[in-house]
């Protein structure tokens, strides 16, 4: 069975660029969650998808994070324009089962 | 406020030396407590998921109990395969099935 597959593995982009990070679940996995981990600090949830629809938003940072996810399969999340405090590792996870969730190998952004 | 206090930071140990992580928790009402397994470079690996006070869990050399406001893992006889950061998560509720809320980590050294 294939795992949660994310893209890039990295991505070193300037201040004011945009960046998309791409996430692929597990097949057959409705929720799908982004989370986020900055220098130094614990892993932060962002979002929580249920298919296409979003579940809870709560943890997104600003409105220049977007996330979606189109016909309930794969995710993007943008963020426009970066800036140097969105450098982390975003891990995406998905799950069947409420909780048990399986993360993918994470991207890691570093905004110079 | 949710929060989730992992200690020690770092832990060094000689391989068949047996001891134990800590994982306290603050939170309004638990559906669930995680531990996960994270090498470096990789996403969060599920280890095992306790819903109640009193309830074990184990796999090969690792045994996960909870109480009311901690838990523990403990780790049998370790290898040095066993070196990893081990992350301990709750799932809070009220909150449906949304977020884990994560500790900062223990980085477990096994050293032969």
């Amino acid at each position: 069975e294939a795992g949660v597959t994310q893209f890039p593995s990295h991505s070193v982009i300037e201040k004011g660029q945009t960046v998309t990070l791409r996430c692929d679940p597990i097949s057959g996995h409705d929720n799908l969650y982004w989370y986020r981990r900055v220098m130094g600090k614990e892993i932060k949830f962002l979002l929580h998808f249920v298919k296409e629809s979003k579940q809870d938003e709560s943890g997104m940072p600003n409105n220049r994070f977007l996330a979606e996810r189109t016909g309930g399969t794969y995710s993007t999340l943008k963020v426009q324009p970066a800036e140097l405090e969105d450098s982390g590792v975003y891990f995406c996870a998905s799950s069947q089962v409420p909780g048990r969730a399986f993360f993918g190998q994470g991207t890691r952004l570093t905004v110079v | 406020e949710d929060q989730v206090t992992q200690s020690p930071e770092a832990l060094r140990l000689q391989e068949g030396e047996s001891s134990s992580l800590n994982c306290s928790y603050t939170v309004s009402g638990l559906r669930g407590l995680f531990w996960y397994r994270q090498d470096p470079g990789k996403g969060p690996e599920f280890l095992f998921t306790l819903y109640s006070a009193g309830e074990e869990k184990e796999k090969e050399r690792l045994k996960a109990t909870l109480t009311k406001k901690e838990s523990f893992l403990h780790i049998t006889a370790p290898k040095p395969e066993d070196s990893a950061t081990y992350l301990c998560a709750v799932q809070p509720t009220p909150g449906g099935y949304n977020k884990l809320i994560f500790g900062a980590g223990t980085r477990l050294a096994v050293h032969p």
